[in-house]
């Protein structure tokens, strides 16, 4: 299994241009997160999707869009980048197993916005 | 006040101490706790869950969780150089919405 895979690695912007972030996991899971990091404020959830069809805003989703394209896919949109959004963007997949839940990371987008 | 809190650091220990990490958080009503270990440039990876009032291990590691207090901290025995990196405390809030601390960076000395 290749667990949580994401592309691109790394991406360069102009303010104002639009990119799509990708997504992917084969590990079966319903639930999907992407979250974006910044030096010295920890990780910070953008949009999750509990299960294929639906979505939720986080704490910090304006700028962004999401689309749950399938079980397997999630992926991030930023239609006019800024360079507010220069970050490592990651994206996460979790199960719930005995009642417990477990999130699982992709290794990362460095984005920068210039 | 930050929903989840930690000392930036770096805390630096020398190897085979023991290295203690502490966290609080806000929101009273949470019940999951979570230490993540992030080594630079790299992804987050879970180190340990807790859900219960208590001390949990796990090899070299002990989560401990005071709900009373809204404290968890993770314990490292037998600190090894290898464990060098950033721990991130994570706290659930609301069903699916995870909320991370900054961060504490870890250095072990030989």
């Amino acid at each position: 299994n290749a667990g949580v895979t994401q592309t691109p690695k790394f991406q360069v912007l102009k303010t104002g241009q639009s990119m799509t972030l990708q997504c992917a996991q084969d590990m079966n899971h319903n639930s999907m997160y992407w979250y974006r990091q910044d030096p010295g404020m920890g990780l910070r959830l953008i949009y999750y999707s509990a299960s294929e069809g639906t979505t939720d805003k986080g704490e910090v989703p304006n700028g962004y869009n999401v689309s749950r394209l399938n079980k397997r896919e999630f992926s991030l949109r930023l239609e006019s980048a800024a360079p507010s959004q220069t970050s490592v963007y990651f994206c996460a997949s979790s199960e719930l197993a005995r009642g417990q839940e477990t999130q699982y990371f992709g290794p990362g987008t460095r984005l920068l916005v210039l | 006040q930050k929903e989840v809190e930690q000392n930036s650091g770096p805390l630096s220990v020398p190897e085979g101490a023991i290295a203690s990490l502490n966290c609080t958080y806000s929101d009273r009503g949470s019940q999951s706790f979570f230490w993540y270990r992030q080594y630079s440039g790299k992804s987050p990876e879970l180190i340990m869950s807790i859900y219960s009032n208590g001390d949990k291990e796990d090899g070299r590691f002990t989560a401990q969780l005071n709900k009373a207090s809204q404290y968890v901290s993770l314990l490292i025995r037998d600190s090894q150089p290898s464990d060098s990196a950033t721990y991130l405390c994570a706290v659930v809030v609301n069903n699916n919405d995870m909320r991370f601390g900054a961060g504490t960076r870890l250095t072990v000395k030989p």
